[in-house]
């Protein structure tokens, strides 16, 4: 079946340094979605990504969408503490089927 | 608008019980999905329903869980008999539509299965 990784399970980093977590999947997906859950919560969605090559940005934050679609980045410049939290990408592998997440990177940032 | 609204948030049940979750998504959203976390993992989908039909069900263990939407609107995934390996958070979702919306997340029922 679908499966969608993620890599590195774990990131811990000094304050203003900059991360990146990579999601790839086994199965072309019709689109990726990213979301950050804070330690205790729930799965909050930051972007989805549909056309092959896409790249956006949310301040410090850039996203990228794979030529072939099957993967994934997440860039993070200059994390800051609020940064803390699970990174997970999610996808479905054709419209409408079902939404599919990744194990998360967990990120860490020290002061 | 209101989110997705789940209860309880917290369970501590004995294994060999049952238990029961409700979720009352945001409003006009068709798609609704059941997950279940467990510590340190990803969310794993239990049922996606379109409306009050099911999309996908392909996760659910039948033998002990079983879910279901009526009138489209609200949602309930019972547990029954639960064993230890059912401790989770199990989150309810739902999206506008199936293809290419976000899903927006409720807070969540811990389950403790002891």
């Amino acid at each position: 079946g679908q499966q969608v990784m993620q890599i590195p399970q774990y990131q811990h980093v000094q304050e203003g340094e900059d991360f990146t977590t990579y999601c790839n999947s086994s199965t072309t997906l019709s689109n990726i979605q990213w979301y950050k859950q804070r330690p205790g919560g729930h799965p909050v969605f930051l972007i989805q990504l549909v056309k092959s090559g896409e790249v956006k940005k949310q301040k410090r934050l850039t996203f990228q969408f794979g030529e072939a679609k099957k993967n994934s980045s997440l860039h993070i410049t200059a994390t800051q503490t609020t940064d803390v939290g699970t990174y997970f990408c999610a996808g479905p592998r054709n419209q409408g089927g079902k939404l599919i997440f990744g194990q998360g990177t967990e990120l860490s940032v020290k002061p | 608008e209101a989110g997705v609204a789940q209860s309880p948030r917290y369970k501590i049940i004995e294994k060999r019980q049952s238990v029961a979750f409700w979720c009352n998504p945001i409003s006009g959203h068709a798609t609704l999905y059941w997950y279940q976390q467990i510590l340190g993992q990803g969310p794993k989908l239990l049922i996606q329903f379109q409306n009050n039909g099911v999309v996908d069900d392909s996760q659910l263990p039948k033998d002990r869980f079983s879910a279901e939407r009526l009138k489209g609107v609200d949602s309930t995934l019972k547990i029954q008999p639960a064993k230890l390996e059912d401790s989770a958070v199990y989150l309810c979702a739902s999206s506008y539509r199936r293809v290419n919306t976000e899903a927006f997340f409720g807070q969540g029922t811990r389950l403790t299965v002891v």
